[in-house]
């Protein structure tokens, strides 16, 4: 089946850090989904892309849809302490269900 | 707009019981879906309903769970003869109808279901 490829699987970064993480498919997909998911919790949704090379903003982060829509990347500028937790890249190839990446773990070193 | 909630929050249950988790979604989606998620690794697909209709669902579905929408309100999973492996968070989300100026491939989840079989 369908996987995609989220990478780094984890990170240590200082408070004030920028972010980047990204996720790569072997198929094409139309929408790319960027999810932060908390101990216990499920995961909420950070942004939503919908085109190619669509560039996205929420507050600190940042997304992109890549042009080949194979790809998508998530930033997140001047790290706080409440940015840790799990990052889920999710990819939806087209009227189906979506499939995740196995998550980048982010941790900030106040 | 309450969010998708999910019930119970924590279930642990004996091996060979049977469990049933309930979820309901956002008032307005059409679209119910469940995934499981085990540690380290992302959520994966369950099945899916589009109103009361169960369109699809995956091979990590077993013979063992069943879910139902009968309303096309909110849904349950149940899994019979719970095994150790069951063992995970069982996830919900819901997504819009499909028109204009809404999407129904950007899902949002509820709070999940822990699963413990022991």
């Amino acid at each position: 089946g369908q996987q995609l490829n989220q990478s780094p699987q984890s990170m240590f970064i200082q408070e004030g850090e920028d972010v980047s993480m990204n996720c790569t498919s072997s198929s094409i997909f139309n929408t790319w989904l960027w999810y932060k998911q908390d101990p216990g919790e499920g995961p909420v949704l950070l942004i939503a892309l919908y085109k190619a090379g669509e560039l996205t903003s929420n507050g600190r982060l940042t997304a992109q849809f890549g042009i080949t829509r194979k790809d998508s990347f998530l930033n997140i500028s001047a790290s706080i302490p409440s940015d840790v937790g799990i990052y889920f890249c999710a990819g939806a190839p087209g009227n189906t269900p979506l499939v995740f990446g196995k998550g980048t773990r982010l941790s900030v070193i106040a | 707009d309450t969010g998708v909630s999910q019930n119970p929050r924590h279930k642990i249950t004996k091996r060979g019981q049977n469990v049933t988790f309930r979820c309901d979604p956002i008032s307005e989606h059409n679209r119910l879906y469940w995934y499981r998620q085990t540690l380290g690794q992302g959520p994966e697909f369950l099945t899916y309903f589009q109103n009361e209709a169960q369109l699809e669902k995956s091979r990590l579905l077993s013979d063992r769970f069943s879910a139902e929408r009968p309303k096309g309100s909110f849904s349950t999973l149940e899994i019979q003869r719970t095994e150790q492996g069951d063992s995970a968070m069982y996830l919900c989300a819901s997504s819009p109808f499909p028109k204009t100026g809404l999407r129904t491939d950007t899902q949002y989840f509820g709070p999940g279901t822990r699963l413990t079989v022991l």
